[in-house]
């Protein structure tokens, strides 16, 4: 199986341009998360799903926008990137108790 | 309002010798948490749960609810244990599980 799967896994932006990260899962989990890493920071919530059709803004929402799809897919989007995204993001999955959590997204805003 | 503190944000020991990761939360309903470890460059995998009272790789946590705590000990460290180690605390959110992460701990193990 394959869990949690991120694409893509690198990516460089201007200031400005827009992108969408997008995540799926294989496991029939409910919820899904998406959180940002920065060093000395840890990792920070910005949307979360806990279900199919509803969606709800985390710690850190500003500059984001999520869909959750279907029940697999939940994908992230930055409509005007800036710098200050620059940033690890990790896409997760849960059943109720415990993550899953995919391989990661670097990106880079220039 | 929740919150994980983890006060060494590098920690570097000696092969063999025993290892305490430290970490405290902040939570007035009853906590549940979890220790996540990230090797070089790979995903966060779950390493511990308190719930489950587990023994992964030799590690051990201990919940101590009157000093809201939640170290991560192993009596020898491994140079495979090197990673950077997350606590986490679960609070129940509008039917998602939300995870609160600490700010992390980069663990070194010299030789």
């Amino acid at each position: 199986n394959a869990g949690v799967t991120q694409t893509p896994k690198f990516q460089v932006l201007k200031t400005g341009q827009s992108m969408t990260l997008q995540c799926a899962q294989d496991m029939n989990h409910n919820s899904m998360y998406w959180y940002r890493q920065d060093p000395g920071m840890g990792l920070r919530l910005i949307y979360y799903s806990a279900s199919e059709g509803t969606t709800d803004k985390g710690e850190v929402p500003n500059g984001y926008n999520v869909s959750r799809l279907n029940k697999r897919e939940f994908s992230l989007r930055l409509e005007s990137a800036a710098p200050s995204q620059t940033s690890v993001y990790f896409c997760a999955s849960s059943p109720g108790a415990g993550y899953t959590f995919g391989s990661g997204t670097r990106l880079t805003v220039v | 309002a929740q919150r994980v503190t983890q006060p060494e944000k590098l920690l570097s020991v000696f092969k063999g010798a025993p290892v305490e990761l430290k970490c405290n939360y902040s939570y007035s309903g009853s906590p549940e948490l979890f220790w996540y470890v990230q090797y070089s460059r790979q995903r966060l995998q779950l390493l511990l749960r308190h719930i489950s009272r587990e023994s992964i790789k030799g590690f051990t946590a201990d919940l101590n609810k009157g000093e809201t705590s939640f170290h991560l000990k192993k009596p020898f460290a491994q140079e495979e244990d090197s990673a950077m180690y997350y606590c986490a605390l679960s609070t129940q959110i509008q039917g998602a599980q939300k995870l609160v992460f600490g700010q992390g701990t980069r663990l070194t193990i010299n030789p």
